[in-house]
């Protein structure tokens, strides 16, 4: 079957730049997703990427795309303690969005 | 601003009680979702509804039934809960099932557990 895999956790200092790391098995995958879930809360989506992208910017997010190797990294530059939240990585295959698959989550700690 | 409304936030059951999670979306959106959420297991797609009218089984259909009553609404049923079915239960709905960015908006979830 199809997974989505990314590591559980993650802790970073305020104002240093977090990555977080997502692999995919599908190479049908047409979008990849970051979607934050803050605790307590749904998920939100943060930003998406087509699958014929390399890279896409969106003020502090910086979304990195290896087609090849089915990786995908989210970078959160200057990162805040608003930021502390569980990360999913999904995976978008044509065919609808019951098709959409999601990651285990990343927790990401904040350090002030 | 509503956006997706899931009831209750939090319920108790014993095992083999039924229950019923509403969902509503202010959104005019077509399509809806129900999903669980598990540690270490992401969300797993339970049901969704393409449009009204249309109810199809995700990957975790088991144990549960769903209702799409109109296009604002879509219940999930638990008929005789079991423990396996305590999670973290998130409804979501996105103006289609298919396209670009159709970003997909979640309610604020409805914490399960079966005793």
């Amino acid at each position: 079957g199809e997974d989505v895999e990314q590591s559980l956790f993650l802790s970073v200092r305020e104002g240093d730049s977090s990555v977080i790391n997502c692999t995919y098995t599908d190479s049908s995958s047409t979008y990849l997703y970051w979607y934050k879930q803050e605790p307590g809360a749904g998920l939100q989506l943060l930003t998406y990427i087509f699958s014929n992208m390399d890279m896409k910017q969106d003020q502090r997010l910086t979304v990195l795309l290896n087609k090849k190797d089915k990786h995908l990294s989210l970078r959160i530059a200057d990162t805040q303690t608003g930021d502390s939240a569980i990360y999913f990585c999904a995976d978008h295959r044509s065919g609808g969005y019951q098709k959409v698959t999601f990651g285990t989550g990343t927790k990401l700690q904040v350090i002030p | 601003n509503a956006g997706v409304t899931q009831t209750p936030k939090f319920q108790v059951l014993k095992t083999g009680q039924s229950m019923t999670l509403q969902c509503a979306q202010d959104m005019n959106h077509n399509s809806m979702y129900w999903y669980r959420q598990d540690p270490g297991m992401g969300l797993r797609l339970i049901y969704y509804s393409a449009s009204e009218g249309t109810t199809d089984k995700g990957e975790v259909p088991n144990g549960y039934n769903v209702s799409r009553l109109n296009k604002r609404e879509f219940s999930l049923r638990l008929e005789s809960a079991a423990p396996s079915q305590t999670s973290v239960y998130f409804c979501a709905s996105s103006a289609s099932d298919r396209g670009a960015g159709n970003t997909i908006y979640f309610g604020e979830g409805s914490w399960l557990t079966v005793v």
